[in-house]
């Protein structure tokens, strides 16, 4: 059973620029969310999805954009980067959309914007 | 909305020692879960224990455990018998168990930075 894997694991973009971060998600998951998580702070849920859908989102811009795919990996764009945007993205997958189940989590991608 | 409030940035013990963490949170809901997570440099998530809010009784998990207080709206960490592996970033999180726009959300604390000392 493999785990949750991202990529890429580190990049640097500069400001304006637009970044795809990638996730699959643990086998047998069909729910994905991604976090922010900037130095010093704990994680800010960014948006959920379910079976290919959005289902539920943060308190972020509409340039975080996300896509869920039919092998329920998933993707997180990020357009008109801004240096505030440097930060630790984690996914994160589960079981189904229930609150019951455990949240599986990837190591990151670290983006920094200059 | 619910918020989740660690009040030590840093801690730190003694090997074989224990310790405990603090995290308070707010709520309007009777219904949640509580986690810490474990988020040492690897930077992966881990989790450590979990408490459901209508069970009275404190989850305990090996050299972890915690302290429920429904009330008061705390949920501490105690480590026992720490080891060096234990060093790590430990975040608190809420969840809601009611089926909502927040469905599956965690809510995370800002995190206390364990230190374990030889």
């Amino acid at each position: 059973e493999t785990g949750v894997t991202q990529s890429p694991t580190h990049l640097i973009k500069t400001r304006g620029q637009q970044v795809t971060l990638r996730c699959s998600s643990q086998s047998g998951h069909n729910t994905v969310s991604w976090y922010q998580q900037a130095l010093g702070q704990g994680p800010q849920f960014i948006f959920q999805y379910y079976r290919e859908e959005e289902n539920g989102r943060g308190n972020f811009p509409p340039r975080f954009s996300g896509l869920q795919f039919p092998n329920y990996s998933s993707e997180l764009n990020v357009n008109a980067l801004e240096l505030d945007d440097s930060a630790l993205y984690l996914c994160a997958s589960s079981l189904d959309e229930s609150n019951t189940g455990e949240l599986f989590f990837g190591e990151g991608s670290r983006l920094t914007v200059l | 909305a619910q918020t989740v409030t660690q009040s030590q940035p840093e801690m730190s013990v003694q090997e074989a020692e224990t310790v405990t963490l603090s995290c308070t949170y707010d709520t309007s809901e009777s219904d949640y879960y509580l986690f810490w997570y474990k988020q040492p440099p690897s930077r992966q998530m881990i989790l450590v224990i979990r408490q459901e809010a209508y069970k009275q009784q404190n989850a305990t998990e090996n050299r972890f455990s915690v302290n429920f207080q429904k009330a008061a709206k705390s949920f501490s960490l105690k480590i026992s018998d720490s080891q060096l592996g234990d060093a790590a970033m430990y975040f608190c999180a809420y969840r809601s168990a009611v089926y909502s726009s927040t469905l599956g959300r965690l809510y995370f604390g800002r995190g206390t930075q364990l230190t374990v000392w030889p």
